[in-house]
């Protein structure tokens, strides 16, 4: 199985400062068509994990802009350009290139 | 507006089987290109992806947990059945399904306990 190790484990950050959450893989995730199949969540407390990134860097519909994703092979990186309140949760990053999809540990990240 | 809710027993015996249902509305699940996912999250938090099916009756499954899983699709009801056989203390958790990978739903809470 493709292992994902999530770094740091938690993150205390001030309000309007940035964050950086990294996610490194035990293989490549690029795939032959070309793509590479990483994914971001996050999971608020009491909620169900919610995507924000896949295939890298691509946000979904709604998602803010302060958050980007970025990397390639093995090393991939989630940036929050200024964390907010609502930013609040535990970050999961999550890779489909191999069966079965397996998921980093998380990163709760909280707000000093 | 796409939602998937997942209903099922909250509390499971050890060796009995769990049987989940996702309610979903919004999408149709009949080509190739739908699916319903299930994940499930433990008490610590870790996550782990069960399996898939698609609308096509395709189905991929964790192979750590393909002998003990069944997952079927009901278009007409728009529902999907996950059922796991001899259930565990370890699958404890709470289990989601979801449209794809993109949307999950609330969560149903599973608790193996004699």
């Amino acid at each position: 199985d493709v292992v994902l190790t999530q770094t740091p484990v938690s993150l205390s950050v001030t309000p309007g400062q940035p964050a950086s959450i990294s996610c490194k893989s035990s293989q490549s995730l690029l795939h032959g068509d070309g793509k590479t199949y990483l994914y971001w969540y996050l999971q608020r407390a009491g909620q169900s994990p919610q995507l924000l990134i896949y295939e890298v860097s691509t946000r979904l519909a709604g998602v803010p802009d302060r958050f980007s994703g970025s990397g390639s092979g093995t090393d991939f990186t989630l940036k929050i350009s200024r964390v907010e309140a609502e930013d609040v949760g535990i970050y999961f990053c999550m890779q489909t290139v191999q069966l079965p999809l397996t998921f980093g540990g998380g990163t709760k990240v909280d707000i000093k | 507006q796409i939602t998937l809710k997942e209903s099922g027993p909250p509390l499971v015996k050890p060796t009995q089987t769990l049987t989940l249902t996702c309610s979903f509305s919004g999408f149709s699940l009949t080509t190739s290109e739908a699916s319903v996912g299930w994940i499930r999250q433990s008490p610590r938090k870790a996550l782990e992806w069960i399996g898939i099916i698609y609308g096509d009756d395709d189905k991929v499954y964790n192979p750590s947990l393909e002998s003990r899983l069944t997952i079927t699709k009901d278009t007409s009801k728009t529902q999907v059945v996950l059922t796991m056989t001899n259930m565990a203390p370890a699958d404890t958790g709470t289990y989601y399904c979801g449209h794809g990978l993109d949307l999950w739903g609330q969560g149903a809470v599973v608790v193996v306990s004699s």
